[in-house]
């Protein structure tokens, strides 16, 4: 297996402008997490998914933000509209089951300007 | 509420000399217990964790961690130490029953000097 895919790799973008970042899991794995990366405020888990069911969305910063799983091989995680306090790194991890270790991908590097 | 105290920003070792990166937690209960590392550019990768046991695990890499309950702590080491290890390390922590999700630490920035 490739390993957990993100795409894109770099995205910048204008303030008030739609983000979508894109995340293919391990096939396989049942849950599925998005979190955000900050230098000040470190590590962030914004939502997790099992099963394709959101479970926990309670760390989502505010209704601009959306995330959808259609699938067992993809997700999404969507700004609008976009700020510049949004600019940080955004990671797709997912494991087989919830105590198990989560497999994180290369992360988004998102930059609003 | 659940969480998770790297203390030291950065740790400075020399190549083969051994390292250790602190970690405390607070959580209700027994806890479950997590090490990663980022390399530069990068996504986390796991390192090692700890559920029951042995408060001696060994992970990936030649690291180890130690549990400590009446400390509250799950110390990382590695004997000796190799600049390729120069990356950054978060500790994490959830409730063992429950249904709370990992916390992460702020992470320390090792770094491995020749």
């Amino acid at each position: 297996d490739a390993g957990v895919i993100q795409s894109p790799r770099h995205e910048v973008t204008e303030m008030g402008q739609e983000v979508t970042l894109r995340c293919k899991p391990i096939s396989g794995h049942d849950y599925l997490f998005w979190y955000r990366q900050t230098m000040m405020r470190g590590l962030e888990l914004l939502i997790y998914f099992n099963n394709n069911v959101p479970i926990d969305d309670s760390g989502m910063p505010e209704d601009r933000f959306s995330a959808k799983m259609p699938n067992a091989s993809f997700s999404t995680l969507k700004i609008q509209p976009s700020e510049p306090r949004d600019s940080a790194v955004y990671f797709c991890a997912s494991s087989t089951d919830r105590d198990t270790e989560a497999f994180f991908g290369q992360g988004t590097r998102l930059t609003v300007v | 509420a659940q969480s998770v105290a790297q203390p030291e920003d950065q740790v400075n070792v020399a190549e083969g000399n051994p390292l250790t990166v602190k970690c405390t937690y607070s959580v209700s209960g027994n806890p479950y217990l997590f090490w990663y590392v980022q390399y530069p550019n990068r996504g986390l990768q796991f390192l090692l964790k700890y559920i029951t046991g042995d408060n001696l695990v060994k992970g990936s890499y030649g690291f180890e961690a130690e549990f400590n309950k009446s400390q509250t702590s799950f110390h990382l080491k590695k004997p000796s130490a190799l600049v390729s290890d120069s990356a950054l390390y978060f500790c994490a922590v959830r409730a063992l029953s429950g249904y709370s999700t990992l916390t992460f630490g702020k992470g320390t920035m090792l770094l491995v000097s020749p």
